[in-house]
């Protein structure tokens, strides 16, 4: 149980245009959702907190105009990249969070989606 | 600030040996720590969580530790096979921060050699 997944698993883009990323929690309800990036060799970063009917929560420095959230359902939630450049390209990230019977929560995550913009 | 320390570089080890990776943190009090398995592009798996008032927690072949004195947790994997070598996470979840936001170390990147 506890199945995220995401779609496309990579994706490729020219400059300018704009890139969606699907996360889905597959056999669970998910009112809170997370997006990360994460650079080659580094941590993963959180960029915003996406919740289940308002509006996502961005983390200082992510430009929630050029970072779009809608999370629709509960168990879908969706990432565009608008006007992408070269420097967004990076591994993204989604999870969601399984509240189980007993805090704290688990968080099960996807399997990521390449962004690469040329 | 605070600060997720994982040692930056690569463990190798012997296939049957037990793998000892270290997680430090500094300016944090976390209510738990988790442990992540993450393979090469892709998303990181859920291996453990132990929470500060728990000393130590086992699965299988892992055991994870957790001392709130010296701000540290060890993670073990005994009888390490090849199939664990992967990048191991340590993240801290703190529910004041409000949101239950989960930091990240970088990583331990495991290799066991057969």
């Amino acid at each position: 149980g506890a199945v995220v997944s995401q779609h496309p698993s990579w994706v490729i883009c020219k400059s300018g245009t704009s890139v969606k990323i699907e996360c889905r929690s597959l056999d669970f309800q998910a009112t809170t959702m997370f997006w990360y990036r994460q650079f080659p060799k580094q941590s993963l970063m959180l960029m915003a907190t996406s919740n289940e009917g308002s509006k996502a929560t961005y983390e200082q420095g992510v430009e929630k105009d050029k970072f779009l959230i809608n999370h629709a359902s509960l168990t879908l939630s969706t990432l565009t990249v608008t006007s992408a450049h070269p420097e967004d390209s990076s591994f993204y990230i989604c999870s969601a969070r399984l509240q189980a019977r007993n805090y704290p929560y688990e968080q099960y995550f996807g399997p990521g989606t390449r962004l690469t913009v040329t | 600030s605070q600060k997720i320390e994982q040692n930056s570089e690569a463990l190798n080890i012997q296939e049957g040996k037990t793998a000892t990776l270290t997680c430090n943190y500094t300016n944090y009090s976390p209510a738990y720590l988790q442990w992540y398995r993450q393979d090469p592009g892709r998303g990181p798996v859920f291996l453990l969580l132990i929470r500060e008032n728990e000393k130590e927690k086992r699965k299988e072949r892992l055991k994870v530790t957790f001392d709130t004195t010296l701000k540290q947790s060890l993670f073990h994997i005994t009888a390490s096979q090849p199939a664990d070598s992967a990048t191991y996470l340590c993240a801290l979840d703190n529910p004041n921060t409000g949101g239950f936001k989960t930091i990240f170390g970088a990583g331990t990147r495991l290799f066991v050699k057969a």
